[in-house]
């Protein structure tokens, strides 16, 4: 089985851009969540998606959005970039609801400047 | 919410010897409590997991213990080899969602 993969990679934008990465989850899996990883905030929970919905959502601004499709691949996007959104983020797939294995991909890493 | 606090925030060890990495939560509902690993320019790797109805769990040279009534969970790898040298996050959640990780420990085993 393929594992998560994000995309891109890596991404640099100015302040005030908006930008949009993309999760594909493990093959069979539905439940998908997203994470900022930061040297000084170490990894904080942006939001998880269920079903098309997003079931939690962690103490970010309303500049992060996600949204989850039919197919499970999820999205972020974050509008008016701001130099401190400098990050990697990285999204993890589950199977379900309350199953427990996460499965993290390999990341967004994202510079703004 | 969840608040998970972890200690220590780097540590390092000898090879061979044993390390303990420690963890407290805040909210009692929290049901699992996963660690994950993560090596430089990688992703974090699950590598042990418990949930509130064990006391422990092991797997080879890494167990995780759990006080549910003091709150607190905690990592243990024995026989330390430089290859465990990376970062570590605590985590816990209440059936996998809203996860919440710890500020992670860097642990650097010496050959």
């Amino acid at each position: 089985k393929a594992g998560v993969t994000q995309t891109p990679r890596y991404l640099i934008k100015t302040r005030g851009q908006q930008v949009t990465l993309s999760c594909s989850p493990i093959s069979g899996h539905r439940s998908v969540s997203w994470y900022q990883q930061t040297p000084g905030q170490g990894l904080q929970f942006l939001f998880e998606y269920f079903s098309e919905t997003q079931r939690n959502k962690g103490n970010f601004p309303g500049r992060f959005s996600g949204r989850q499709f039919s197919n499970s691949r999820s999205e972020m996007n974050v509008s008016t970039l701001e130099l401190g959104d400098s990050a990697l983020y990285l999204c993890a797939s589950s199977l379900d609801r309350g199953s427990a294995e996460q499965y993290f991909g390999p990341g967004t890493r994202l510079t703004v400047t | 919410g969840e608040n998970v606090e972890q200690h220590p925030s780097t540590l390092s060890v000898q090879e061979g010897d044993s390390a303990v990495i420690k963890c407290t939560y805040s909210d009692s509902a929290s049901n699992y409590f996963p660690w994950y690993k993560q090596e430089l320019g990688k992703r974090p790797q699950l590598i042990i997991d418990i949930r509130s109805n064990v006391g422990e769990k092991k797997d080879q040279r890494i167990a995780v213990t759990l006080n549910k009534t003091a709150k607190h969970f905690s990592l243990h790898i024995t026989e330390t080899q430089p290859e465990d040298s990376a970062v570590y996050f605590c985590a816990a959640s209440y059936n996998n969602n809203d996860m919440r990780f710890g500020a992670g420990t860097r642990l650097t085993v010496k050959p």
